[in-house]
């Protein structure tokens, strides 16, 4: 069974530009999560769809949003990048009645 | 607030064997997971308890105590491939929100 996929892989952006990011679940996994992992704070939770509503946001501004379609596949956007933006997106896949999450290789962002 | 507590970093050598301790204070708890992250790469399921006890899956064990607020990860017979990061991290409500450590670098040498 194919693992959790993103694109892309690597993305250089300007500040004021703004990025979609793509995930792609495991198959029959219907709960997609995303994090940002930076060297200073680590991985912190963004938000989570399930059946195409966001369940869960974490404490990030208004400028990071996403959404999921029917086939479970979601997309982060993030509008008015920052310099502070610059890090490892991760999308995570799971059951709805499984806790364990399983990740994706991540999207590098660069903000310059 | 959420808070998970993990050491930066650890040493060991080959063979031997390492214990990474975590320990949490959540506003809820749903289950505690550990997490392998090599330099660069997405982090990888380790194990996953939700109850108190010891779960063994081969080279790795994981612990916990919910009373304490306190989970370790054990490695046994170190290989330097297991040189790399392991994230602790906790489930505070069952709504696929996990909460991370800053996680610990082990450093595995000869």
């Amino acid at each position: 069974k194919a693992g959790v996929t993103q694109t892309p892989r690597y993305l250089i952006k300007t500040r004021g530009q703004q990025v979609t990011l793509s995930c792609s679940p495991i198959s029959g996994h219907r709960s997609v999560s995303w994090y940002q992992q930076t060297p200073g704070q680590g991985l912190q939770f963004l938000f989570e769809y399930f059946s195409e509503t966001q369940r869960n946001k974490g404490n990030f501004p208004g400028r990071f949003s996403g959404r999921q379609f029917s086939n479970s596949r979601s997309e982060m956007n993030v509008s008015t990048l920052e310099l502070g933006d610059s890090a490892l997106y991760l999308c995570a896949s799971s059951f709805r009645a499984e806790e364990t999450q399983y990740f994706g290789p991540g999207t590098r962002l660069l903000v310059l | 607030g959420q808070n998970i507590d993990q050491p930066t970093e650890m040493t060991a050598t080959e063979g031997a064997i390492v214990q990474i301790n975590c320990t949490y204070q959540t506003s809820g708890f749903n289950g505690l997971f550990w997490y392998q992250q090599h330099a660069g790469e997405a982090p990888t399921f380790l194990s996953y308890n939700v109850l108190d006890g010891l779960e063994e899956k081969g080279r790795f064990s994981s612990f916990l105590s919910r009373s304490k607020g306190y989970s370790y990860l054990l490695l046994k017979e170190l290989q330097m491939k297991d040189s790399a990061s392991y994230l602790c991290a906790v489930s505070p409500d069952g709504y696929k929100k996990l909460v991370f450590g800053t996680g610990t670098r082990l450093l595995v040498s000869p």
